[in-house]
């Protein structure tokens, strides 16, 4: 199956800094999303990104499928951005691989 | 939108207790379903995921089973706990054929 790395695995930021997370995969895959876990367990789908460029607010996303790899840029941060960053990938949605995640803590 | 509920939100059980969990999906017709686990500290774990009623497919072999008696109710089941079986297990769907997936609240399991 579809192997999934994400780095780091910790980041500790002060708020209002800007932070990019990584996703690396070991195949070519068809479906690639970032999570976002809250402390209290909700995921939230960030983005649904197999390929190109996406941006939400202060978040954007890029993935290079012929290189395996996704980028999450976090700008101007907040406390509430806090939390654990997942990317997930697959052949398609039966079959999504989750990395062990990027846990975030953002400081007043 | 669609809306997806999960009970009970924390079980603490036995080993060799029974067990079900389920997951109800509002504001959508025909969706897919998934059922993930995850450890503590670790990433989510694919376990079941269904199509249709009474279409289960199994991605991890062991003592858990899952159903889908109706069209957006999804149960997940087992006859006799583990202590492995503890962690945080969350119900997910797609639907209109988009891959975006979206994920319920989650129940918590310890089996002690």
């Amino acid at each position: 199956g579809i192997q999934v790395e994400q780095s780091p695995p910790d980041l500790i930021l002060q708020e209002g800094a800007n932070s990019t997370l990584r996703c690396n995969f070991s195949d070519s895959v068809n479906n690639l999303q970032w999570f976002h876990q809250n402390p209290w367990g909700q995921l939230i789908n960030l983005f649904y990104i197999p390929s190109g460029t996406k941006q939400n607010g202060r978040l954007s996303a890029t993935t290079v499928a012929t290189e395996r790899y996704s980028l999450l840029y976090i700008s101007s941060s907040q406390t509430t951005d806090s939390g654990v960053y997942f990317c997930a990938a697959g052949y398609n949605n039966n079959d999504m691989r989750f990395g062990a995640g990027t846990r975030l803590t953002v400081k007043p | 939108s669609q809306t997806i509920h999960q009970w009970p939100a924390t079980l603490v059980q036995p080993v060799g207790s029974p067990l079900s969990l389920e997951c109800t999906v509002e504001g959508t017709s025909n969706p897919n379903l998934y059922w993930y686990r995850q450890a503590a500290g670790r990433g989510l774990q694919l376990l079941f995921y269904s199509v249709g009623i009474g279409q289960i497919s199994s991605e991890v072999p062991q003592n858990l089973s899952a159903s889908r008696p109706q069209d957006r109710q999804f149960i997940l089941s087992s006859k006799k706990l583990l202590l492995s079986d503890s962690g945080f297990y969350l119900c997910a769907t797609t639907s209109g054929g988009a891959s975006t997936q979206y994920f319920g609240p989650g129940t918590r399991l310890l089996v002690l």
